[in-house]
């Protein structure tokens, strides 16, 4: 079956740790990216990649960091910079060969920092 | 500036009645696309439609149709038929630009919906 993968599903951290948040994908896709989701809110982007070895910063990538080092696999680390850090944490990736290729999502990480 | 706004926090429904959910956006791109998507209490998200703004028609999946008036930058959901498993949370989206731009998405607030039986 194809699809995303995020693993874990929940994870507790305590303020001041680095943490990474896995995603991997087995759609072949080109592109992935990292959405932010706050309690009631839409998402919002942090980080999008293209291609592999290519990122570029969305809308609040301050305090985050990204590698794309395989075209499966888009990890997320959450720095110690990040100021508000508990949210909910979604991976996507889609095609980009034609405007109606939507994007697939992973079933997310709940990251706690306390 | 809001990019995309859904102007109503939570909506109800009765069971097998249609419902219409709000959407509005702000561009001034020829080229973008509009999607709406699914956010079930699990917090996945599921792809429901979408509308170029190219598209002549309305774009329609099954039991979702999309009331697209370009000129009023209105991209409204339409849920024909409710269903209690329809209760969740919808999102709308916006593609701006050439695809060699990517397909980077913005998102609207979101709209809770509950199907009452």
């Amino acid at each position: 079956d194809g699809g995303i993968t995020q693993s874990p599903k929940y994870l507790f951290r305590k303020e001041g740790q680095n943490v990474t948040l896995s995603c991997e994908q087995n759609l072949n896709h080109d592109a992935m990216y990292w959405y932010r989701q706050d309690p009631g809110q839409g998402l919002r982007l942090i980080y999008y990649s293209q291609i592999v070895n290519d990122f570029q910063k969305g809308d609040i990538a301050e305090g985050y960091s990204v590698s794309r080092e395989k075209k499966e696999s888009f990890p997320l680390t959450v720095t110690s910079a990040q100021k508000n850090p508990t949210a909910f944490y979604l991976c996507a990736s889609s095609a980009v060969r034609r405007r109606e290729d939507e994007q697939y999502f992973g079933p997310g990480t709940r990251l706690t920092v306390t | 500036a809001q990019k995309i706004t859904q102007t109503q926090p939570g909506m109800f429904v009765q069971e097998k009645e249609a419902v219409t959910l709000d959407c509005t956006y702000d561009t001034s791109d020829q080229s973008y696309g509009l999607f709406w998507y699914k956010q079930p209490s699990s917090g996945e998200m599921i792809f429901l439609i979408y509308q170029g703004s190219y598209d002549e028609q309305n774009a329609t999946e099954g039991r979702y149709s999309l009331n697209f008036q370009k000129a009023r930058k209105s991209a409204n959901l339409v849920i024909s038929a409710s269903q209690l498993g329809d209760s969740a949370m919808y999102f709308c989206a916006m593609r701006e630009g050439p695809m060699e731009y990517g397909n980077k998405l913005v998102f609207g607030a979101g709209t809770i919906l509950r199907v009452k039986s």
